[in-house]
């Protein structure tokens, strides 16, 4: 079946620190790759998607590669900002319908 | 463009009891999901809809869980009789065809807590 793996947090960062938050997958086809925000009593926002080998993905300073041959996808920003602060979900879907697994998400902390 | 609505945020009840959730997807979208998410953990999928069928439910504890889409627009999944172990967010999801690789827009979800 498909599953997700990211990286455990809490990722606690400074102000202007590079981040990176881990992610690989396990899938049986040929998926398309997301990585969703939800901050904190809300739900989740799409940040960034990939839906081919090689892609990549960016917003707001964010950006993620679909690596294939390492089934892997990180997320990645070079300067965060204390806005940045919330849990990360990568997903994937596999197959005819968009039905995504997620992983077990990543919560970032950023100081000032 | 209007967001996926959600009622009611937050549900206090004793286990036993039942309780339902309101989901409006975004106009036009043909797939609507609802799904689990216990805390620490990434929200699971319970239920898929295309329009008003459904396209995936393998999930779904049947025994005490139901859910309907009549007319292929709102949702309303339901509870009956709630555990303890059904404490968590119940967020609602839709997409314009539900075609893969097309991303779906989230309500804000309603917090469920069993006492």
């Amino acid at each position: 079946g498909n599953s997700v793996t990211q990286m455990e947090g809490p990722v606690t960062l400074s102000e202007e620190a590079f981040l990176t938050i881990n992610c690989t997958y396990t899938a049986t086809g040929y998926p398309s790759l997301f990585w969703y925000v939800q901050y904190p009593g809300e739900g989740l926002q799409l940040l960034l998607k990939a839906t081919k080998a090689d892609d990549k993905g960016s917003n707001k300073g964010f950006e993620a590669t679909y690596r294939k041959e390492t089934t892997s996808f990180h997320l990645e920003k070079g300067s965060v900002q204390v806005s940045d602060s919330a849990v990360y979900f990568c997903a994937l879907s596999d197959g005819g319908y968009s039905t995504l697994t997620f992983g077990k998400g990543t919560m970032l902390l950023v100081s000032p | 463009e209007a967001g996926v609505a959600q009622s009611p945020r937050y549900k206090i009840i004793e286990k036993r009891q039942s309780v339902a959730f309101w989901c409006n997807p975004i106009s036009g979208h043909a797939t609507l999901y609802w799904y689990q998410q216990i805390l620490g953990q990434g929200p699971k999928l319970l239920i898929q809809f295309q329009n008003n069928g459904v396209v995936d439910d393998s999930q779904l504890p049947k025994d005490r869980f139901s859910a309907e889409r009549l007319k292929g627009v709102d949702s309303t999944l339901k509870i009956q009789p709630a555990k303890l172990e059904d404490s968590a967010v119940y967020l609602c999801a839709s997409s314009p065809t539900g075609e893969a690789g097309q991303p779906q827009h989230f309500g804000d979800g309603t917090r469920l807590s069993i006492l």
